[in-house]
């Protein structure tokens, strides 16, 4: 399959580690975040997602941070996994039945 | 559940051609949204339909258009294709009033030559 992301920045991580993935968002009307993870010729997979009346939010092995101040979220992935090597995409909108709008992607590299 | 599906996989057209992509919407689901995505990009918003109209466009020509059947499927046209064009198209669709995420389809890898 294709490649994606070939000139996005990249994250390098030892398996085992945990990985801390970090998106700026710009529209501070964006009630309704998401993370998706897109491997290789394959569409965005849903992650984790979050409203803006939290701040955390955790699910299996990932947790989700909001931080609607500085229009900031991270993605923190626990105890990191070969297959947890992707290109990872947050993307925002102003509600669940609108738009995503999303960001540039960062590629995760899980090394052994 | 087949989830979304989109057909055909990859398509190359020539400069000035017109094509149409397909999506079949994930069970239960009423809602498609197409995107483009370019290589080294996030995906960008081009439309959403619902009950059979355009209810919300992305900042796209009006080459781009679509359609949505009564079966909630859904097709993108693109007309007088531009190298710029070429790029993966992603449908995602989810249910109308319902609080989750949408759901994306595997995308067609348009290469215009």
């Amino acid at each position: 399959g294709e490649s994606v992301g070939l000139h996005l920045p990249t994250l390098s991580v030892q398996e085992g580690d945990n990985s801390i993935i970090n998106c700026a968002y710009s529209n501070s009307a964006s009630d309704y975040f998401i993370w998706y993870k897109q491997e290789s010729g394959k569409g965005p997979q849903f992650i984790i997602d979050i409203r803006s009346n939290m701040d955390k939010r955790q699910g299996q092995r990932v947790t989700v941070l909001l931080n609607k101040t500085v229009k900031h979220l991270s993605l923190q992935i626990a105890a990191t996994q070969p297959g947890d090597s992707a290109v990872y995409f947050c993307a925002e909108s102003p509600g669940t039945a609108s738009k995503l709008t999303f960001g540039t992607g960062t590629r995760l590299q899980v090394t052994l | 559940d087949a989830g979304v599906t989109q057909s055909p996989t990859h398509l190359i057209k020539t400069r000035g051609q017109q094509v149409t992509l397909r999506c079949s919407p994930k069970s239960g689901h009423d809602t498609v949204s197409w995107y483009q995505q370019a290589l080294g990009q996030g995906p960008q918003f081009i439309f959403q339909y619902y009950e059979e109209e355009e209810r919300q466009r992305g900042n796209f020509p009006d080459r781009f258009s679509g359609h949505q059947f009564p079966n909630y499927s859904s097709e993108l046209n693109v007309n007088a294709l531009l190298l710029g064009d070429s790029a993966l198209y992603l449908c995602a669709s989810r249910k109308q009033g319902v609080n989750t995420e949408a759901f994306f389809g595997q995308g067609t890898r348009l290469t215009v030559v």
